[in-house]
């Protein structure tokens, strides 16, 4: 495997289910992020882990959890979900020594529709 | 206020021809980044081409080019003889410089381009 896996890629779920997201980076990266990209918006920005740290977290609510293990992988746990977090999650890696011209790399994303 | 600006939300271009897509940004940062992503409708987002704040010379990659303007704070993506394949989602992306480690990419909302033969 090389770059960066998601899966599963496809996803339906019901809102009292719970499931998970798998994220893989097989680039030596130290840094890892997941996103939201619904119909018609920007990329939002979830959650930012460097060397497993959780750095960011952009106000998400607490239905999503995730997990960063090691700097290799990175899950999002999902539980009562809404229909409206319907959406395109992508995962991205990153060297990320905090220079500007660091380059994320993504993920397939997984499409996730929530009934 | 919007950090990245993309105000095509669709162009249309023929084979073998060439295309600008259009981003502008704003940042009160001396040091940033600037990335250009497609995304194919199988929803991967594939990186194209980078330009730094300080580069003096505008970014090339093979048929892309970065036609960077500063003092405008734009940095329109070029594609030269499009062909079929490059009928995608086309995002620009801003890191601003920070000290911190992990800084996030700001999205604009992407242009829709479409290559017919």
């Amino acid at each position: 495997e090389t770059g960066v896996t998601q899966t599963p890629r496809h996803l339906v779920m019901g809102m009292t289910n719970k499931k998970s997201l798998k994220c893989e980076q097989h680039l030596g990266h130290n840094a890892m992020y997941w996103y939201k990209q619904s119909a018609k918006k920007p990329l939002e920005l979830m959650f930012v882990y460097n060397f497993k740290e959780q750095t960011e977290n952009n106000s998400v609510p607490s239905r999503f959890s995730p997990e960063c293990p090691n700097s290799s992988h990175l899950f999002l746990h999902l539980h009562t979900l809404q229909p409206e977090d319907s959406a395109l999650y992508l995962c991205a890696s990153s060297q990320d020594w905090g220079g500007v011209e660091d380059t994320q790399y993504f993920g397939p994303g997984t499409r996730l529709t929530v009934l | 206020a919007q950090k990245i600006t993309q105000t095509q939300p669709g162009m249309f271009v023929q084979e073998k021809e060439a295309v600008t897509l259009d981003c502008t940004y704003d940042t009160s940062d001396q040091s940033y980044g600037l990335f250009w992503y497609k995304q194919p409708s199988s929803g991967e987002m594939i990186f194209l081409i980078y330009q730094g704040s300080y580069d003096e010379q505008n970014a090339t990659e093979g048929r892309y080019s970065l036609n960077f303007q500063k003092a405008r704070k734009s940095a329109n993506l070029v594609i030269s003889a499009s062909q079929l394949g490059d009928s995608a989602m086309y995002f620009c992306a801003m890191r601003e410089g920070r000290d911190q480690a992990g800084t996030a990419l700001i999205f604009g909302k992407g242009t829709t381009l479409s290559v017919s033969s």
